[in-house]
């Protein structure tokens, strides 16, 4: 166990709709990560967040936004979904810039 | 460019058969190199850390090395658990994300 919690498991939904994802980074730690990783596929970074401020963006799609709460929890929204939106979306965290451990996932599944 | 790649893409070993997986990475100024081990569906799960040449880790049958170049990860008497993908990520100097190769297979057959 990481330490880092997200939630749901697992969404299932449709094309267009908009969803959100959950991540508690683990305690003491600053910084949040979030990745996508389709089937098959390998990591693609999305956003960092760092004690509430966005401190660098990956890939990330204009239909897709995060933000970094108070508490250091952090939430990925992802609208207008599309069929190839389906994967597995990671969170990681870490202390600044130093080893990042990643959640369980959640994994997303778009009909 | 700045770019992880990791060889070979996939290995099959018999159990008890030793053998090394490869990262070799460009980067202006190596910050931290990272080794994690991924099962199907589950999140990255952490290795090692190493940050300097000639620096090496060990953690049961694992054992991970750094070179200017290039960092294995060398696995000794293998079981069928340690069968899984492993990801090796590179953090620079001035950059806080990091640069991930994508991954080597490994299956051990028992």
């Amino acid at each position: 166990d990481s330490g880092v919690t997200q939630t749901p498991k697992h969404l299932i939904t449709a094309t267009g709709q908009r969803v959100t994802l959950r991540c508690s980074p683990r305690s003491g730690d600053l910084s949040v990560y979030w990745y996508q990783q389709s089937l098959d596929q390998g990591l693609q970074f999305l956003i960092q967040y760092y004690n509430g401020e966005e401190r660098a963006k990956g890939n990330i799609l204009e239909r897709f936004s995060a933000q970094q709460f108070p508490d250091l929890h952090s939430e990925l929204n992802l609208s207008s979904l599309e069929l190839g939106d389906s994967a597995l979306y990671f969170c990681a965290s870490s202390v600044e810039g130093d080893t990042q451990y990643f959640g369980p996932g959640t994994r997303l599944t778009v009909l | 460019e700045d770019q992880v790649t990791q060889s070979p893409e996939a290995l099959r070993l018999q159990e008890g058969e030793s053998s090394s997986l490869n990262c070799s990475y460009t980067v202006s100024g190596l910050r931290g190199l990272f080794w994690y081990r991924q099962d199907p569906g589950k999140g990255p799960e952490f290795l090692f850390t190493l940050y300097s040449a000639g620096e090496e880790k060990e953690k049961e049958r694992l054992k991970a090395t750094l070179t200017k170049k290039e960092s294995f990860l060398h696995i000794t008497a293998p079981k069928p658990e340690d069968s899984a993908t492993y990801l090796c990520a590179v953090r620079e100097d001035s950059n806080y994300q990091l640069i991930w190769g994508a991954g080597t297979k490994l299956i051990i057959k028992p």
